[in-house]
């Protein structure tokens, strides 16, 4: 069964420290890896990723794919409390399969 | 139009209602999705539309009813309903949904939040 896992659940920091999250995945037939922010409602776009190693980057938001191991992490650097959302991973098989998600509070 | 748009933002609806949930896009997207999400948990995928046939239907119970009038409408009729649909549910359209599209981005509604009595 296809599978995305994110870490952490959650995250707590102050208004200037820089945050990693993680998603790793399972699934057969991968397409592409595609970073989602959900405030109140719609989930926003972020990045989508399909090869492995080239860092897509914009402000202070990044994001990396290995596709030898199955994993890709989103950077937020200096963060600022706007950036308090949930952070959703999501892998494009013949549908868009979400991960757990991470939920960053960030604190002034 | 770089929106989806969907109606009503917040309904209320009895378990003997027949009720239904509308989405829109002017994009020429040509795949549409219905996702169902619960409180703190992600969106999960109930039904793809791909050039206004159904192409995928994760089992959803029979008591949701999708319908694709046209290439910019999708609809999800709702009867019979349970306290456990209640949710957030949220239409995506992408351009294609051929299997040329695994590298389409998703663009999602604001939601319509359902809570069943």
């Amino acid at each position: 069964e296809d599978k995305v896992v994110q870490s952490p659940l959650s995250l707590v920091v102050h208004e200037g420290d820089t945050v990693t999250l993680n998603c790793s995945y399972e699934v057969t037939n991968f397409r592409s890896l595609l970073w989602y922010k959900q405030e109140k409602k719609a989930p926003t776009f972020l990045f989508m990723l399909t090869s492995s190693g080239i860092e897509k980057k914009s402000g202070r938001l990044s994001s990396i794919l290995d596709k030898k191991e199955l994993f890709s992490i989103l950077n937020i650097t200096a963060t600022q409390t706007g950036d308090s959302a949930v952070y959703l991973c999501a892998v494009r098989t013949d549908k868009l399969i979400f991960g757990t998600g991470t939920r960053l509070q960030v604190f002034p | 139009d770089t929106e989806v748009t969907q109606t009503p933002k917040h309904l209320v609806m009895g378990m003997t209602n027949k009720k239904s949930l509308k989405c829109e896009q002017h994009m020429g997207h040509r795949a549409m999705y219905w996702y169902k999400q619960k409180a703190k948990k992600p969106p999960e995928l109930m039904f793809v539309y791909s050039y206004e046939k159904l192409s995928i239907n994760e089992s959803v119970p029979s008591r949701f009813s999708p319908e694709c009038p046209n290439s910019s409408l999708l609809n999800l009729h709702l009867h019979a309903l349970q306290p456990e649909d209640s949710a957030l549910y949220l239409c995506a359209s992408s351009q294609d949904g051929g299997p040329s599209s695994g590298a389409n981005v998703l663009t999602f509604g604001a939601g319509s939040r359902l809570t069943v009595l």
